[in-house]
């Protein structure tokens, strides 16, 4: 028979432009998130976290915004570069739980 | 390399083999969590294991699976008479306190398994 594969949402962006991705997560209890970085034949590597009592956080380049609201993250990348390329993931953590549960990711292509 | 190793990064078995994934987390680290992943899928939680103990076995299948992390050397994931099913890739992490609600998880490479 015909397998079907699953598809990644993808995102296009030009070099130096921002890059936002999203994420909705599932459970109303979960007060830690994570976003991670996944090149291809590589292991997730952390970009930042967020605690559920913030609603923003910083890095270098990034900023995570968490609205609980409607129980959604996002991740934006500002000046994005070639080097940016890769599959991001969010992951949640509920409490005493200490599983990350994970979204399925966003493929980010940067043009040049 | 002060990250966290997996070896093999390739493994390659036949039907009704065992597997043995093996997992050094970050030095100081004595937390270590195994996921699977599927291609093109986000990573499913297995185990969570602290020095001796298995602390959260309820992602890893009850048959065949087993995971250890003994007081000395790594931890290690064991696959027993390995099933087509179960070729995927194998990340660990490791965190240096209690869990990713205090600490975010750190991962290896992976473990690249095939079962032919």
């Amino acid at each position: 028979g015909e397998s079907v594969g699953l598809h990644l949402p993808t995102l296009s962006v030009q070099e130096g432009d921002n890059s936002i991705i999203n994420c909705a997560y599932s459970n109303s209890a979960s007060d830690y998130f994570i976003w991670y970085k996944q090149e291809s034949g590589k292991g997730p590597q952390f970009i930042i976290d967020i605690r559920s009592n913030m609603d923003k956080r910083q890095g270098q380049r990034v900023t995570v915004l968490l609205n609980k609201t409607v129980k959604h993250l996002s991740l934006q990348i500002a000046a994005t570069q070639p080097g940016d390329s890769a599959v991001y993931f969010c992951a949640e953590n509920a409490g005493n739980n200490r599983k990350l549960i994970w979204g399925l990711g966003t493929s980010l292509a940067v043009n040049p | 390399n002060a990250g966290v190793m997996q070896n093999p990064r390739h493994l390659v078995r036949r039907r009704g083999q065992e597997a043995r994934l093996r997992c050094s987390p970050m030095k100081g680290h004595s937390h270590v969590y195994w996921y699977r992943q599927l291609p093109e899928e986000g990573l499913k939680f297995m185990v969570y294991l602290q020095k001796e103990n298995i602390i959260d076995e309820s992602g890893m299948p009850k048959e065949r699976f087993s995971a250890e992390f003994p007081k000395e050397g790594p931890s290690i994931l064991r696959i027993q008479q390995v099933v087509r099913g179960d070729s995927a890739a194998y990340f660990c992490a490791s965190s240096l306190s209690q869990g990713a609600s205090n600490q975010p998880q750190h991962f290896g490479d992976g473990t690249r398994l095939s079962i032919l």
